[in-house]
Protein backbone atom coordinates (compact mmCIF):
# COMPACT_ATOMS: atom_id res chain seq x y z
CA UNK A 1 0.00 0.00 0.00
CA UNK A 2 1.18 3.10 -0.93
CA UNK A 3 1.61 5.62 1.60
CA UNK A 4 3.16 9.46 1.71
CA UNK A 5 4.55 11.32 4.26
CA UNK A 6 5.32 15.02 4.83
CA UNK A 7 7.97 16.86 6.99
CA UNK A 8 7.36 19.34 8.63
CA UNK A 9 3.83 19.10 9.29
CA UNK A 10 3.73 22.90 10.44
CA UNK A 11 6.11 25.26 9.56
CA UNK A 12 6.57 29.17 11.00
CA UNK A 13 9.72 30.80 9.08
CA UNK A 14 10.53 34.60 9.16
CA UNK A 15 10.43 36.00 5.46
CA UNK A 16 13.78 36.25 3.74
CA UNK A 17 14.82 32.55 4.75
CA UNK A 18 15.31 29.56 3.33
CA UNK A 19 13.68 26.47 3.89
CA UNK A 20 12.65 23.14 2.48
CA UNK A 21 9.70 20.44 2.90
CA UNK A 22 10.33 17.28 2.07
CA UNK A 23 8.13 14.04 0.94
CA UNK A 24 8.55 10.59 1.51
CA UNK A 25 7.09 7.53 -0.56
CA UNK A 26 6.59 3.79 0.19
CA UNK A 27 6.41 2.62 -3.55
CA UNK A 28 8.46 2.71 -6.55
CA UNK A 29 6.89 5.82 -8.44
CA UNK A 30 8.30 8.18 -11.01
CA UNK A 31 5.26 10.63 -10.95
CA UNK A 32 5.21 12.90 -8.09
CA UNK A 33 2.33 16.30 -7.72
CA UNK A 34 2.49 18.99 -5.80
CA UNK A 35 0.03 21.53 -4.89
CA UNK A 36 -0.83 24.57 -3.32
CA UNK A 37 -4.60 24.99 -1.17
CA UNK A 38 -4.85 28.50 0.50
CA UNK A 39 -6.94 28.79 4.03
CA UNK A 40 -10.52 27.86 3.03
CA UNK A 41 -10.07 27.63 -0.75
CA UNK A 42 -9.34 24.74 -3.32
CA UNK A 43 -6.02 23.32 -4.23
CA UNK A 44 -4.12 24.35 -7.43
CA UNK A 45 -1.29 22.54 -8.85
CA UNK A 46 2.09 23.63 -9.08
CA UNK A 47 4.62 21.34 -10.36
CA UNK A 48 4.23 17.93 -11.82
CA UNK A 49 7.54 15.89 -11.64
CA UNK A 50 7.98 12.73 -14.00
CA UNK A 51 11.28 11.62 -14.02
CA UNK A 52 14.53 10.71 -11.86
CA UNK A 53 16.09 14.19 -11.42
CA UNK A 54 13.47 16.23 -12.21
CA UNK A 55 13.57 19.92 -11.02
CA UNK A 56 10.94 22.81 -11.54
CA UNK A 57 10.66 26.24 -10.74
CA UNK A 58 8.45 28.67 -10.20
CA UNK A 59 9.50 31.82 -8.60
CA UNK A 60 10.45 31.04 -5.13
CA UNK A 61 9.53 27.55 -5.26
CA UNK A 62 12.21 24.67 -6.65
CA UNK A 63 10.29 21.26 -6.73
CA UNK A 64 12.80 17.82 -7.04
CA UNK A 65 12.35 14.04 -7.25
CA UNK A 66 14.93 11.18 -6.32
CA UNK A 67 12.86 8.43 -7.31
CA UNK A 68 15.75 6.12 -5.91
CA UNK A 69 15.67 7.74 -2.48
CA UNK A 70 11.47 7.83 -3.18
CA UNK A 71 11.92 11.80 -1.77
CA UNK A 72 10.73 14.89 -3.43
CA UNK A 73 11.69 18.48 -1.91
CA UNK A 74 9.98 21.81 -2.19
CA UNK A 75 12.63 24.24 -1.41
CA UNK A 76 11.80 28.11 -0.47
CA UNK A 77 13.89 30.71 -1.29
CA UNK A 78 14.28 34.07 0.64
CA UNK A 79 10.12 33.30 1.83
CA UNK A 80 7.44 36.25 1.52
CA UNK A 81 4.09 36.37 3.39
CA UNK A 82 2.13 35.57 -0.29
CA UNK A 83 3.67 31.83 0.35
CA UNK A 84 1.84 31.05 3.59
CA UNK A 85 -0.45 28.36 2.56
CA UNK A 86 -0.49 24.44 2.68
CA UNK A 87 1.89 22.55 0.52
CA UNK A 88 0.98 19.10 -0.52
CA UNK A 89 2.63 15.95 -2.10
CA UNK A 90 0.76 13.34 -3.98
CA UNK A 91 2.02 10.33 -5.53
CA UNK A 92 0.84 8.22 -8.85
CA UNK A 93 1.79 4.84 -8.32
CA UNK A 94 3.85 3.49 -11.54
CA UNK A 95 0.63 2.06 -13.78
CA UNK A 96 0.12 2.67 -17.47
CA UNK A 97 -2.58 5.02 -16.80
CA UNK A 98 -3.38 7.11 -14.43
CA UNK A 99 -4.82 5.59 -10.98
CA UNK A 100 -5.22 6.10 -7.60
CA UNK A 101 -3.00 9.44 -6.57
CA UNK A 102 -2.04 8.67 -2.53
CA UNK A 103 -1.49 12.51 -1.32
CA UNK A 104 0.79 13.47 1.85
CA UNK A 105 -0.85 15.20 5.08
CA UNK A 106 0.33 18.64 4.15
CA UNK A 107 2.61 20.99 5.62
CA UNK A 108 1.18 23.99 6.81
CA UNK A 109 3.49 26.66 6.17
CA UNK A 110 3.33 30.86 7.61
CA UNK A 111 5.64 32.87 6.83
CA UNK A 112 5.68 35.93 9.27
CA UNK A 113 7.33 39.37 8.81
CA UNK B 1 -14.17 28.68 -18.48
CA UNK B 2 -15.62 27.12 -15.91
CA UNK B 3 -13.39 24.48 -14.87
CA UNK B 4 -14.90 21.92 -12.15
CA UNK B 5 -17.65 23.04 -10.53
CA UNK B 6 -19.19 21.56 -7.21
CA UNK B 7 -22.51 22.41 -5.38
CA UNK B 8 -23.23 23.44 -2.69
CA UNK B 9 -20.30 25.10 -0.71
CA UNK B 10 -22.07 24.26 2.29
CA UNK B 11 -24.59 21.92 3.85
CA UNK B 12 -25.98 21.00 7.49
CA UNK B 13 -27.70 17.23 7.31
CA UNK B 14 -29.15 15.65 9.78
CA UNK B 15 -27.80 12.22 10.70
CA UNK B 16 -29.53 9.74 8.65
CA UNK B 17 -30.54 11.74 6.11
CA UNK B 18 -29.28 11.76 2.32
CA UNK B 19 -27.76 13.96 -0.10
CA UNK B 20 -26.12 14.37 -3.29
CA UNK B 21 -23.00 16.45 -3.82
CA UNK B 22 -22.69 17.70 -7.67
CA UNK B 23 -19.95 17.62 -9.53
CA UNK B 24 -19.24 19.26 -13.39
CA UNK B 25 -16.30 19.57 -15.45
CA UNK B 26 -16.09 21.14 -18.69
CA UNK B 27 -12.64 20.39 -19.51
CA UNK B 28 -13.63 16.69 -21.25
CA UNK B 29 -11.32 15.24 -19.22
CA UNK B 30 -12.06 11.35 -18.78
CA UNK B 31 -11.02 11.43 -15.09
CA UNK B 32 -12.71 12.16 -12.33
CA UNK B 33 -11.94 11.68 -8.32
CA UNK B 34 -13.96 12.41 -4.91
CA UNK B 35 -11.94 13.45 -2.02
CA UNK B 36 -12.34 13.87 1.38
CA UNK B 37 -10.09 16.40 3.69
CA UNK B 38 -9.76 16.25 7.37
CA UNK B 39 -7.39 18.21 9.62
CA UNK B 40 -3.99 16.38 9.91
CA UNK B 41 -5.34 13.74 7.13
CA UNK B 42 -4.67 15.90 3.75
CA UNK B 43 -7.05 14.25 1.02
CA UNK B 44 -8.50 10.75 0.85
CA UNK B 45 -9.76 9.60 -2.34
CA UNK B 46 -13.14 8.38 -1.99
CA UNK B 47 -14.17 7.14 -5.24
CA UNK B 48 -12.82 7.82 -8.54
CA UNK B 49 -14.22 7.16 -12.43
CA UNK B 50 -12.03 6.79 -15.35
CA UNK B 51 -14.38 7.42 -18.06
CA UNK B 52 -18.19 7.35 -18.62
CA UNK B 53 -19.93 4.03 -16.94
CA UNK B 54 -16.76 3.00 -15.60
CA UNK B 55 -15.97 4.02 -11.51
CA UNK B 56 -14.33 2.45 -8.38
CA UNK B 57 -13.47 2.93 -4.96
CA UNK B 58 -10.74 4.91 -3.00
CA UNK B 59 -9.05 4.43 0.52
CA UNK B 60 -12.52 5.55 1.79
CA UNK B 61 -15.28 4.27 0.20
CA UNK B 62 -17.80 2.98 3.04
CA UNK B 63 -20.69 5.79 2.98
CA UNK B 64 -20.68 7.08 0.02
CA UNK B 65 -22.02 5.50 -3.95
CA UNK B 66 -21.37 7.77 -7.26
CA UNK B 67 -21.87 6.90 -10.60
CA UNK B 68 -20.83 8.50 -13.86
CA UNK B 69 -23.56 8.23 -16.44
CA UNK B 70 -21.93 11.09 -18.42
CA UNK B 71 -18.29 12.61 -19.64
CA UNK B 72 -18.67 15.94 -17.68
CA UNK B 73 -20.82 14.74 -14.41
CA UNK B 74 -19.87 12.50 -11.34
CA UNK B 75 -22.19 12.95 -8.03
CA UNK B 76 -21.51 11.99 -4.84
CA UNK B 77 -24.17 10.66 -2.61
CA UNK B 78 -24.36 9.93 1.30
CA UNK B 79 -26.77 7.49 1.63
CA UNK B 80 -27.62 7.87 5.19
CA UNK B 81 -25.02 10.65 6.92
CA UNK B 82 -22.85 9.82 9.98
CA UNK B 83 -21.66 12.36 11.88
CA UNK B 84 -18.18 10.49 10.86
CA UNK B 85 -18.51 11.91 7.10
CA UNK B 86 -18.55 15.53 8.42
CA UNK B 87 -15.81 17.19 6.48
CA UNK B 88 -14.80 19.34 3.32
CA UNK B 89 -15.09 17.48 0.46
CA UNK B 90 -13.61 17.85 -2.54
CA UNK B 91 -14.47 17.04 -6.36
CA UNK B 92 -11.51 16.50 -8.88
CA UNK B 93 -10.88 15.82 -12.94
CA UNK B 94 -7.93 15.56 -14.92
CA UNK B 95 -7.05 13.85 -18.50
CA UNK B 96 -6.81 10.74 -17.09
CA UNK B 97 -3.13 9.98 -18.62
CA UNK B 98 -0.55 9.17 -16.26
CA UNK B 99 1.42 12.36 -14.89
CA UNK B 100 -1.55 14.63 -15.53
CA UNK B 101 -2.02 17.72 -12.97
CA UNK B 102 -6.11 17.26 -11.32
CA UNK B 103 -8.15 20.48 -11.10
CA UNK B 104 -9.72 20.92 -7.97
CA UNK B 105 -13.70 22.28 -7.93
CA UNK B 106 -14.00 24.47 -4.70
CA UNK B 107 -15.17 22.11 -2.07
CA UNK B 108 -18.27 21.30 -0.39
CA UNK B 109 -18.39 21.81 3.45
CA UNK B 110 -20.21 19.33 4.94
CA UNK B 111 -21.58 19.17 9.16
CA UNK B 112 -23.79 15.76 10.08
CA UNK B 113 -25.36 16.85 13.17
Amino acid sequence: ELKVEQNPLFLSMQEGKNYTIYCNYSTTSDRLYWYRQDPGKSLESLFVLLSNGAVKQEGRLMASLDTKARLSTLHITAAVHDLSATYFCAVEPMKTSYDKVIFGPGTSLSVIP
Amino acid sequence: NAGVTQTPKFQVLKTGQSMTLQCAQDMNHEYMSWYRQDPGMGLRLIHYSVGAGITDQGEVPNGYNVSRSTTEDFPLRLLSAAPSQTSVYFCASNRGTAGSEAFFGQGTRLTVV
